[in-house]
Parts: structure tokens; C-alpha cells; sequence
């Protein structure tokens, strides 16, 4: 089944710079990548997500890029903010005969300093 | 748009006690929700899945008598936790999308707490 790894598990950047957070899968069949921000006590919400037949999306300042051949796919936030900080997990879907299930990563805690 | 609304939000009750959690898609018909249990400073975790009119699939090491999942229309499944004990104390939230390849909604979640 999927695998998904996540990697920092925790991220410390100054206000101003990047970010930039990356997850491994072992599906090579997997064909659609979540990003999900999560505050303290509060929902996953869904920031951008990428399927596969595009290498790159952007959304503002946040970036998603995926590479299929090595399977991993990256986040990327410019311009950090404080109100940037937050839990951020990926995801892929277990796909052969699971109805695409999402396999979370691990998350990755960013903080973001003023 | 796609919005999906947790009820309760904070359960707090003694051992023994059986506890309903409701999951809505209040914008669009979700075929599907998942249920997910997450722990402090950890990831989601999946329980179950669960489709409109069918039964739910549950994951390995979930047990399908203690959490009891409904999903009788296309709007609303429900999670109960039967005779909760301290170590069902958690986090659960809830997920809902349209069809397949779509996105995945979540709700607030229901912090379960088990005395």
C-alpha cells in the first residue's frame, strides 16, 4: 500500500523567508497530492493540491511542485508570515482497490518568527 | 463552497457511556466521508471509510463494534463510540468529498474526553 513520508518534522524560519516541506510516496500510481494547513485545535483545510500531469501549481505564495519519476512532491511558502505558522501535512491516495483513500504524511510544524 | 460541519465540537463524559458524533456536507452531496483520529502533535489516521448506503470499511486494528458508523443519506455519517473508555479519548474528525478525485473537505472535529 501507499507510503508517505514527511520530512521536516519541525521547520523554524524567520519572517520573510521560504519554506519549503517534502513528502516521498511509494505508489507509482498515485496521481493526486494534497496540502493541508492545520492550526492548533482546528480542521486540516485544504491549501493547494496538485494531480499528476502537471509538474508545478502556484497559488499566491505558496507553490506545489511533483517530481513522478522520483515520487516526491514539495511545498513551497515565500514571503513567510507569522500567520503562516501552523501544522502542515501532505497527502496521497492509496489507490488499487481502496476508492483513493488519502495516506497522510507525517506533518511538519512550522514556525514562522516576526 | 464545500463545506462540512462536525457536531459535536467537546464530549466530555464518563467511562461506559456511548458518544454520537454527527458529519455534514452542508454545500454538496459527499458519497463518501472518512472518519480520522488524530493524537496530540501526530498525524491523521484513518478509522473507516464510509458510502452513502453502503457499509463502512474500516481499517486494520479498528474495531468495527466499538466505533459504529452510519451513513444513511448523502449529506450526514455518524461516528459512535460505543461504552468510550479513557484510552478512546481523542481527537476525530470527520472528511467529506463529492465523488472520487475530488478534494477532501474536512470538518472542526470532536475532542472526545473519556473520565
Amino acid at each position: 500500500g501507499e507510503n508517505v513520508e514527511q520530512h521536516p518534522s519541525t521547520l523554524s524560519v524567520q519572517e520573510g523567508d521560504s519554506a519549503v516541506i517534502k513528502c516521498t510516496y511509494s505508489d507509482s500510481a498515485s496521481n493526486y497530492f494534497p496540502w493541508y494547513k492545520q492550526e492548533l485545535g482546528k480542521r486540516p483545510q485544504l491549501i493547494i493540491d496538485i494531480r499528476s500531469n502537471v509538474g508545478e501549481k502556484k497559488d499566491q505564495r505558496i507553490a506545489v511542485t511533483l517530481n513522478k519519476t522520483a515520487k516526491h512532491f514539495s511545498l513551497h511558502i515565500t514571503e513567510t508570515q507569522p500567520e503562516d505558522s501552523a501544522v502542515y501535512f501532505c497527502a496521497a491516495p492509496r489507490l488499487y482497490n481502496q476508492g483513493g483513500k488519502l495516506i497522510f504524511g507525517q506533518g511538519t510544524e512550522l514556525s514562522v518568527k516576526p | 463552497g464545500a463545506v462540512v460541519s462536525q457536531h459535536p465540537s467537546w464530549v466530555i463524559c464518563k467511562s461506559g457511556t456511548s458518544v454520537k458524533i454527527e458529519c455534514r456536507s452542508l454545500d454538496f452531496q459527499a458519497t463518501t466521508m472518512f472518519w480520522y483520529r488524530q493524537f496530540p502533535k501526530q498525524s491523521l489516521m484513518l478509522m473507516a471509510t464510509s458510502n452513502e448506503g453502503s457499509k463502512a470499511t474500516y481499517e486494520q486494528g479498528v474495531e468495527k463494534d466499538k466505533f459504529l458508523i452510519n451513513h444513511a443519506s448523502l449529506t450526514l455519517s455518524t461516528l459512535t463510540v460505543t461504552s468510550a473508555h479513557p484510552e478512546d479519548s481523542s481527537f476525530y474528525i470527520c472528511s467529506a468529498r463529492e465523488s472520487r478525485g475530488q478534494p477532501q473537505h474536512f470538518g472542526d472535529g470532536t475532542r472526545l474526553s473519556i473520565l
